[in-house]
């Protein structure tokens, strides 16, 4: 069955840097783009942006552009978001989240347990 | 980027009545529109896409409807682990948006 798999929680003071990974299994980890979505205590979902994993393509919602990264490695599954420049706003949770199926354009179908990243001084 | 307006904010309904939740695209999103179930602590479920398509495993008691830019969800009739807050996005262009969520809650 598809996994996703998140890492630990996280502090970070502000004007740091987070990387979150996301072990993927249960699946062929190159056949699926990838998503990541955070959400803001109490708030709703915010969409990010997107990897393919087959060939470490990405596409980022503008008002991240400059500050995340999105990468992959194949050789474990694992794909990552990193988040420059922390600031307080920045506190929330990240999930990846698969699609659901290999077409062109689909909902996202698995998501990862999340990861909570908080940032304070 | 498209912007997603879920109404209302909140829905209160008591168990076994039926539940209508709206979504409207500031342009058309076709038919790529997507629902989802979220409790708290959880991670959001998907419930329906392609605007109409049951996910596996959801009960038929959920349904989707609608195409361009306005979209409805509705729960037939109501049970109690479906006391939840419901998101729309669009698939249809990048960013991916997401609506600012319904809460439905048990009157």
């Amino acid at each position: 069955q598809v996994q996703l798999v998140q890492s630990g929680a996280e502090v970070k003071k502000p004007g740091a840097s987070v990387k979150v990974s996301c072990k993927a299994s249960g699946y062929t980890f190159t056949s699926y783009y990838m998503h990541w979505v955070r959400q803001a205590p109490g708030q709703g979902l915010e969409w990010m942006g997107i990897i393919n994993p087959s060939g470490g393509s990405t596409s980022y919602a503008q008002k991240f552009q400059g500050r995340v990264t999105m990468t992959r490695d194949t050789s474990t599954s694992t794909v990552y978001m990193e988040l420059s420049s922390l600031r307080s706003e920045d506190t929330a949770v990240y999930y990846c989240a698969r699609e659901l199926t290999m077409i062109v354009v689909a909902p996202l179908g698995y998501w990862g347990q999340g990861t909570l990243v908080t940032v304070s001084s | 980027e498209i912007v997603m307006t879920q109404s209302p904010a909140t829905l209160s309904v008591s168990p076994g009545e039926r539940a209508t939740l709206s979504c409207r695209a500031s342009q058309s999103v076709s038919s790529n529109l997507a629902w989802y179930q979220q409790k708290p602590g959880q991670a959001p479920r998907l419930l329906i896409y392609g605007a109409s398509t049951r996910a596996t495993g959801i009960p038929a008691r959920f349904s989707g409807s609608g195409s361009g830019t306005e979209f409805t969800l509705t729960i037939s009739s109501l049970q109690s682990e479906d006391f939840a807050v419901y998101y729309c996005q669009q698939y249809n262009n990048w960013p991916h948006t997401f609506g600012q969520g319904t809460k439905l809650e048990i009157k």
